[in-house]
């Protein structure tokens, strides 16, 4: 079946560690997005990707990375440098033009110990 | 800045009866709408969208009013079931260039039987 496939569905990190979390599609979409989720808050865009090879920060990029080698593929690195890593982080894809549905994957959520 | 947000956070009704949940927007310039409904733990998983050109729009035991006038959104579930319960966010967003939502908080619907 189709869809977006996130990993792993749960993550604890010690502070000072880098983490990524991996997030594919087989949905055949040109963009893919990372979005974090904390209680009581709406989804907040970290980073997004319109085509390979090349990405755009969102609203709070600071302290992540991404990359995009692959249409497929679109993992993010939670670096030491983000200040309150813990949260539920949501990736998600669509095509891009007109703005459309986002079909989202299952989610991770990282704990920093 | 421009942001999407929420009437009620906390919603409770009986089963059988329906349901509405409203969301206003702040955007004038949105042209595009979604309702996501999110379990526990899970990713969010589209509902129903309307485009601005549009005043109502029905899907199966949903219907989402858009009101420009005074840039009101809701969401109407007929004969809600347990199965309901859930947290529903609306988006906003753009046509033309990348498919940039921008997400409410969100509002927790609780099905009592």
């Amino acid at each position: 079946d189709g869809g977006i496939t996130q990993s792993p569905k749960y993550l604890f990190r010690k502070e000072g560690q880098n983490v990524t979390l991996s997030c594919e599609q087989n949905l055949n979409h040109d963009a893919m997005y990372w979005y974090r989720q904390d209680p009581g808050q709406g989804l907040r865009l970290i980073y997004y990707s319109q085509i390979v090879n090349d990405f755009q920060k969102g609203d709070i990029a600071e302290g992540y990375s991404v990359s995009r080698e692959k249409k497929e593929s679109f993992p993010l690195t939670v670096t030491s440098a983000q200040k309150n890593p813990t949260a539920f982080y949501l990736c998600a894809s669509s095509n891009p033009t007109p703005a459309g549905e986002l079909f989202f994957g299952e989610g991770s959520r990282l704990t920093v110990l | 800045g421009e942001s999407v947000g929420l009437h009620l956070p906390t919603l409770s009704v009986q089963e059988g009866d329906n349901s509405i949940i409203n969301c206003a927007y702040s955007n004038s310039a949105s042209d595009y709408f979604i309702w996501y409904k999110q379990e526990s733990g899970k990713g969010p998983q589209f509902i129903i969208d309307i485009r601005s050109n549009m005043d109502k729009r029905q899907g199966q035991r949903v219907t989402v009013l858009l009101n420009k006038t005074v840039k009101h959104l809701s969401l109407q579930i007929a004969a809600t079931q347990p199965g309901d319960s859930a947290v529903y966010f609306c988006a906003e967003g753009l046509s033309g260039g990348y498919n940039k939502l921008i997400f409410g908080a969100g509002t927790r619907l609780a099905v009592h039987p």
